[in-house]
């Protein structure tokens, strides 16, 4: 059974400090997703990493991917308070895009 | 082009009760997948529909069925509701990588 997990599960940072959400997942997977969900609304895409070493960036987040360690990460260049919000990393299910497995998700507090 | 709509956005039942949940997907897009997002158990995936057929579903009572129509759009259905049903029932359409999800419908099952 695939199994995602996330940490930490909650951050609460600093105006202009760096950190990283971490994303393992346990079996063998094609795609990982990122996503961000602001109180009360949907799940709002990132990225998504489709192979080994993948790295992406926008803004002030960059993630990457490592598939045989089965880890993702998720970095935060000085935080801004616009990014606190809930991330869920997620993973396909058996090669399926439409059948995703989430983690738990981080709860991201930046404070001025 | 339009996002992912699901209506109703809110919804009141009672224990016992049926409900029926809509999502359109985005113009395109032939795959729609469900999930129930609840504070105790996060984000769970209920099934996917891919050109009429369902393709997947994930770990939920007989309660919980849904089809896909010719056009893609998709209803999904809970019999029987329990209040542990109450949740945001979130649709995604996915054309290629990308899964785009809808606002969400949130049950509140009493």
């Amino acid at each position: 059974e695939l199994k995602v997990e996330q940490n930490p599960l909650f951050l609460s940072m600093q105006e202009g400090k760096n950190y990283t959400i971490y994303c393992n997942y346990s079996t063998t997977s094609d795609r990982l997703y990122w996503y961000r969900q602001d109180p009360g609304k949907s799940l709002e895409s990132l990225f998504v990493l489709l192979s080994n070493g993948a790295v992406k960036q926008e803004g002030r987040l960059m993630a990457s991917l490592d598939t045989k360690a089965r880890l993702s990460t998720l970095h935060i260049t000085a935080a801004v308070h616009d990014l606190s919000a809930t991330y869920f990393c997620a993973v396909d299910n058996r090669g399926s895009q439409g059948n995703l497995i989430f983690g738990k998700g981080t709860k991201l507090s930046v404070k001025p | 082009k339009a996002g992912v709509t699901q209506t109703p956005r809110y919804l009141i039942k009672t224990r016992g009760q049926q409900v029926t949940l809509s999502c359109s997907p985005i113009s395109g897009h032939r795959s729609v997948s469900w999930y129930q997002q609840t504070p105790g158990q996060g984000l769970q995936f209920l099934f996917e529909y891919f050109s009429e057929t369902q393709r997947n579903k994930g770990n939920f009572p007989g309660r919980f069925s849904g089809r896909q129509f010719s056009n893609s759009r998709s209803e999904m259905n809970v019999s029987t509701l329990e209040l542990g049903d109450s949740a945001l029932y979130l649709c995604a359409s996915a054309l290629e990588e990308t899964q785009y999800f809808g606002p969400g419908t949130r049950l509140l099952v009493l």
